[in-house]
């Protein structure tokens, strides 16, 4: 299963555009990208996923590159609420049930 | 239409007591998902069902720890004879068992052990 690369933290400001990136280098054809965000301690929020093309729902759009191995999360305008560790995750080939968590990306909205 | 429900959503053990977390599903999923997250660390998975039978279960400690999905009623994750390495965060996802298999995520339960 490919595992993924997110920055550790990032910080943004409040009403502008974060943009949180993943690198997937080893993902197959097949594999979906997929992008949770938690808050606090909350249950994972699912927030949107793709397998080749670019996708964009009330949340935000992910943008995969053409040859698949990174992906971007944009949210166009991060509000407070929106501080969270996004965690990208890549669906396991051959175990496509189980979604394998890293480490995430602390994203700090500032005022 | 309700979301993933976990109770309860704090439990409080003494070491050798069992814990008991329950997960009911959205309405119309058939598979659930158990993970934990320890302190600072991502969630890691733990076992995946379906109604009467379990799938995948390769996240599981070997012992003192089962799941159960029964024909009728919420999913059970049970933990026998707890000790303080099992206080966690334990959550609870479903999905509806199509092909595209969106997991939903429940509140969690907080488990201490004392």
């Amino acid at each position: 299963d490919a595992k993924t690369t997110q920055p550790p933290s990032m910080d943004c400001a409040e009403g502008r555009a974060a943009n949180l990136p993943c690198n997937h280098s080893t993902i197959s054809g097949n594999e979906y990208v997929y992008w949770y965000r938690q808050i606090h301690s909350q249950g994972p929020q699912y927030i949107i996923h793709g397998l080749k093309n670019n996708e964009t729902n009330e949340m935000a759009s992910l943008i995969i590159t053409e040859d698949r191995k990174s992906s971007t999360l944009i949210l166009p305008h991060a509000t407070l609420r929106d501080t969270a560790v996004y965690y990208c995750i890549v669906r396991g080939q051959y175990n496509f049930n189980k979604f394998y968590f890293g480490s995430g990306t602390k994203l700090n909205v500032k005022p | 239409n309700a979301g993933v429900m976990q109770n309860p959503r704090h439990l409080v053990r003494r070491r050798g007591q069992e814990a008991r977390l329950r997960c009911s599903p959205m309405k119309g999923h058939s598979h659930v998902y158990w993970y934990r997250q320890l302190p600072e660390e991502g969630l890691k998975f733990m076992v995946y069902l379906q109604k009467e039978n379990i799938i995948d279960e390769s996240g599981m400690p070997k012992e003192r720890f089962s799941a159960e999905f029964p024909k009728e009623g919420p999913s059970i994750l049970r933990i026998q004879q707890v000790v303080r390495g099992d206080s966690a965060a334990y959550f609870c996802a479903s999905s509806p068992g199509t092909s595209e298999e969106t997991q939903y995520f429940g509140p969690g339960t907080r488990l201490l052990v004392l």
